[in-house]
């Protein structure tokens, strides 16, 4: 069974930048999810998806952060402009309907 | 709003030692605890817990959930330098949805 795929897996940039990820997830995986992991920390729900649809988009800064799901299937995040506070790993997991998380590799973003 | 802490934060023991994790939360109707070992970035879903006094064994691995003194515990016995990881600790509650709140996780070194 293929995993969740991410890409890139690292990207640098500058602050007041913009940058994209992409995640494709499992097949058949209804649910999709962004987390923020910032070094020493945990993950931190940014988006769900339902679908194409958003079940969960409170924990997300929406003046600088978007993410979309247009065909149900593979998601990308935005964020523009970059702050030097994006700095960290950003993860995309698929589930099952009240399933176990699938985490993809991450992207680890580092804004200069 | 859901909280999970974890305990130690970090941990270092030689090869063969036996150690346990500790994980107390807080969250609104309960669904279930996983964890999850976090090596690189992807984490890697170890177990799920949604009754309290069961013990789940993976191996080495062990973990048990007690319901009325909201914490889990995770247990790995006989170290291996494999098992140096961060161990994360997530709670699900039926209000929440899919959303999974997470600990900050314990920092595990094994030194042979």
């Amino acid at each position: 069974e293929a995993g969740v795929a991410q890409s890139p897996r690292y990207k640098i940039i500058e602050k007041r930048q913009s940058v994209a990820f992409w995640c494709n997830p499992i097949s058949g995986h209804a649910t999709l999810y962004w987390y923020q992991q910032i070094l020493g920390q945990g993950p931190k729900l940014l988006i769900q998806f339902q679908n194409n649809g958003v079940v969960d988009d409170s924990q997300l800064p929406k003046d600088r952060f978007s993410a979309e799901r247009l065909k149900g299937v593979d998601s990308t995040l935005k964020i523009q402009p970059a702050k030097l506070e994006d700095s960290a790993v950003y993860l995309c997991a698929s589930s099952a309907p009240f399933k176990k998380l699938f985490f993809g590799s991450g992207t680890q973003l580092s804004v200069l | 709003e859901d909280k999970v802490v974890q305990s130690p934060l970090s941990l270092v023991v030689h090869e063969g030692d036996t150690v346990t994790l500790n994980c107390s939360y807080e969250v609104t109707n309960f669904r279930s605890l996983l964890w999850y070992k976090q090596e690189k970035k992807a984490p890697t879903f170890l177990f799920m817990l949604t009754s309290s006094g069961i013990e789940k064994k993976s191996g080495r691995l062990s973990s048990i959930l007690d319901k009325k003194e909201l914490f889990s515990i995770l247990n790995i016995t006989a170290t291996q330098t494999g098992d140096s990881a961060v161990y994360l600790c997530a709670v699900e509650g039926e209000t929440s949805g899919s959303r999974l709140t997470f600990g900050e996780g314990t920092q595990l070194t094994v030194n042979p």
